[in-house]
């Protein structure tokens, strides 16, 4: 079964404080691994993917896959990170998106 | 910088009616997603077009959902009847190509309430 598992729904970080929000995922074969991020008020958009190999506004994501997991990490959290996050991973048969719970970062000074 | 348009941007609706959503995809994009997005989930594929072709829609609850695309531009999403759990967020989404890896570009969504 393909899946997408965020185990938190919120987490709470100070200013400056690292920040690692976890997502796991079953799939069979090889991932295409996404985060997507949701500011207030605005659309759901694409933050990075994970066969880009890239960092956007600070954050990285590494592709596990003896683990099976993709966690989003940013070493100092500001306070304009505070979103909604998805995980979400390109299902078998095309390009449309399984996507996580999502997670809820909240950053505070 | 072109966007996904959505309308209407909220609809509310009482059970057993019709209901009836629209989406402008960005200007060129093959691939058109219908998502929903029930409350405190992440959204859920219902429909996937390919130009004016369904790719994928083995999660539409085809007795009362259905989507076309008639011209491969623009696309609608019909409920009738709408039931009290169809109440969602529903996400429009458009790509350029149809490969893997591919990013997809949401609109704002409709957020739907049935009464």
């Amino acid at each position: 079964a393909q899946r997408v598992t965020q185990p938190e729904k919120l987490l709470s970080v100070f200013k400056g404080a690292p920040v690692e929000l976890k997502c796991n995922y079953s799939y069979s074969g090889s991932p295409e691994l996404f985060w997507y991020v949701q500011y207030s008020r605005q659309r759901l958009q694409l933050l990075l993917r994970h066969i880009s190999r890239e960092s956007i506004k600070g954050f990285t994501a590494d592709l596990n896959k003896g683990e099976t997991s993709f966690h989003l990490k940013k070493p100092f959290a500001q306070e304009e990170d505070s979103a909604m996050y998805y995980c979400a991973l390109a299902n078998q048969a095309g390009t449309a998106l399984i996507f996580g719970k999502g997670t809820t970062l909240s950053v505070s000074s | 910088e072109a966007e996904v348009a959505q309308s209407p941007r909220y609809k509310i609706t009482e059970k057993s009616q019709a209901v009836a959503f629209w989406c402008d995809p960005i200007s060129g994009h093959a691939t058109l997603y219908w998502y929903r997005q029930i409350l405190g989930q992440g959204p859920e594929l219902l429909v996937q077009f390919q130009d004016e072709s369904v790719v994928d829609d083995s999660q539409l609850p085809k007795d009362r959902f259905s989507a076309e695309r008639l011209k491969g531009v623009d696309s609608t999403l019909k409920i009738q009847p709408a039931e009290l759990g169809d109440s969602a967020m529903y996400l429009c989404a458009s790509s350029r190509f149809s490969a893997r890896g591919t990013e997809a570009f949401f609109g704002q969504g409709t957020r739907l309430t049935v009464v």
